[in-house]
């Protein structure tokens, strides 16, 4: 079975400032995907950036960026310029790309962002 | 309409009432999901439809009931809940092919359910 592990409950940062939310994940399967989501007070799971497996270049989607390292099997969201409207939770998600499998996600962290 | 869409947004309901969630989903997706969110813990897969058939049923209660009567309409029936089954219950579709891959889950807004 396939685990994700948020160490950092919540983070604290100011706005326009980098941040780094940690995810490690453990599995044996060799083919895989990594998920980030942000939910919002709001509680709606908004899809923020995706890594696959095999993919040799970090994942970028605008200030998003995810810093893979397979063999230390982390997953790592880094936010630059951080903006008031990104405090929210974040959730760390991997799904196997064999059978019908589907996401299994880590407990999240909590980023608050100061003006 | 965008999206994944869940009604009510909120409900309230006693343990002996009997009400249903709704989810729709908009993307032209072929599986829905759903999946419940209690406090500190993480979101748990609840239920799978995969081409309008249940492929997943994570040993939920059966006052737990699901019906996906085509692939864009999802329902989440409850009858005699517990207070323990308060919590955010979200909806999520993707699309999946033949041998199972999927795309990425898109998520609705959720139903912020309260068992008195």
């Amino acid at each position: 079975a396939q685990k994700i592990t948020q160490t950092q409950p919540g983070m604290f940062v100011q706005e326009k400032e980098a941040v780094t939310l940690d995810c490690t994940y453990d599995t044996s399967d060799q083919s895989y995907g990594l998920f980030w989501y942000k939910q919002p007070s709001s509680g709606e799971m908004i899809f923020l950036i995706y890594q696959g497996s095999y993919d040799e270049q970090n994942a970028t989607e605008g200030r998003y960026s995810l810093n893979f390292q397979k063999a230390r099997k982390s997953a790592n969201l880094v936010i630059s310029a951080s903006q008031l409207g990104d405090s929210a939770m974040y959730f760390c998600a991997i799904r196997m790309n064999s059978g019908y499998s589907t996401l299994t996600f880590g407990k999240g962290t909590m980023l608050l962002v100061s003006p | 309409e965008t999206g994944v869409t869940q009604t009510p947004r909120h409900l309230v309901m006693g343990m002996t009432n009997k009400k249903s969630l709704k989810c729709e989903q908009h993307l032209g997706h072929n599986a829905m999901y759903w999946y419940k969110q209690s406090a500190k813990k993480p979101l748990e897969l609840m239920f799978v439809y995969n081409f309008k058939e249940q492929t997943e049923n994570n040993s939920v209660p059966s006052r737990f009931s699901p019906e996906c009567p085509n692939s864009s309409h999802l329902f989440l029936h409850l009858h005699t809940l517990q207070p323990e089954d308060s919590a955010l219950y979200l909806c999520a579709s993707s699309q999946r092919t033949a041998t199972g891959e999927t795309d990425t889950q898109y998520f609705g807004p959720g139903t912020r359910l309260t068992v008195l």
